[in-house]
């Protein structure tokens, strides 16, 4: 069954540092998503990606993140000046079509740690 | 927006027992709610959705039914087993931009007992 892909595993940076978090979606899915869970609370979410551009982003979502589809398969999520507070997993997410038609799929998801 | 309540946040059941996890939310022009299963160290797995425009969906041991005039939807697992351990999130979408997003719920730590 086709997944969605997601690496690193476990990423752990210097605080101040820029990080980039990398998926590949499932092929066929035209709508990407990310959002992250803090250690042991609910998933929240942060930004939604159609046709090469942000279609919503939350209020976390903010100048230090940014979302880029650099070609047909990847889906990157960078942050440009890490904070304790983001450490988190971030998951990935694809779907076929928008959230009110189909189901969205999630990858496992990179650990990232902040020092 | 969207506000998604889950109910309860642990469950301890017996191998065999049935589990029910019930969820709220608050936007009425809400039509589509996922249930996912998280196991340790994994990422939310997709275990089965409704539309609303039914009232119950089965699919084997898993069924999950909608009440729209109440705003909630429920999990349940009957003739549970040790691997159904995990936590388990319900959600619902929320249409900011045009291809929503998934509120979820706090989860709810499922423990069966063999």
């Amino acid at each position: 069954e086709p997944e969605v892909t997601q690496t690193p595993s476990h990423q752990v940076t210097q605080m101040g540092q820029e990080v980039i978090l990398r998926c590949v979606p499932i092929s066929n899915h035209l709508y990407f998503y990310w959002y992250r869970q803090i250690l042991g609370q609910k998933v929240e979410f942060l930004v939604s990606f159609y046709n090469n551009e942000i279609s919503e982003k939350s209020e976390i979502f903010d100048d230090q993140f940014s979302v880029e589809r650099p070609d047909g398969s990847n889906f990157t999520l960078k942050i440009r000046s890490t904070k304790l507070e983001d450490s988190a997993m971030y998951f990935c997410a694809s779907s076929e079509e928008d959230s009110s038609r189909s189901a969205q799929h999630f990858g496992d998801g990179t650990r990232l740690s902040i020092l | 927006g969207e506000n998604v309540e889950q109910h309860p946040s642990t469950l301890s059941v017996q191998e065999g027992d049935s589990a029910v996890i019930k969820c709220t939310y608050s936007d009425s022009a809400s039509n589509y709610f996922p249930w996912y299963k998280q196991e340790l160290g994994k990422g939310p797995q997709l275990i089965i959705d409704i539309r609303s425009n039914v009232g119950e969906k089965k699919d084997q041991r898993i069924a999950v039914t909608l009440n729209k005039t109440a705003k909630h939807f429920s999990l349940h697992i009957t003739e549970t087993q040790p691997e159904d351990s995990a936590v388990y999130f319900c959600a619902a979408p929320h249409y900011g931009g045009s291809q929503g997003n998934l509120i979820f719920g706090k989860g709810t730590k499922l423990s069966v007992k063999p």
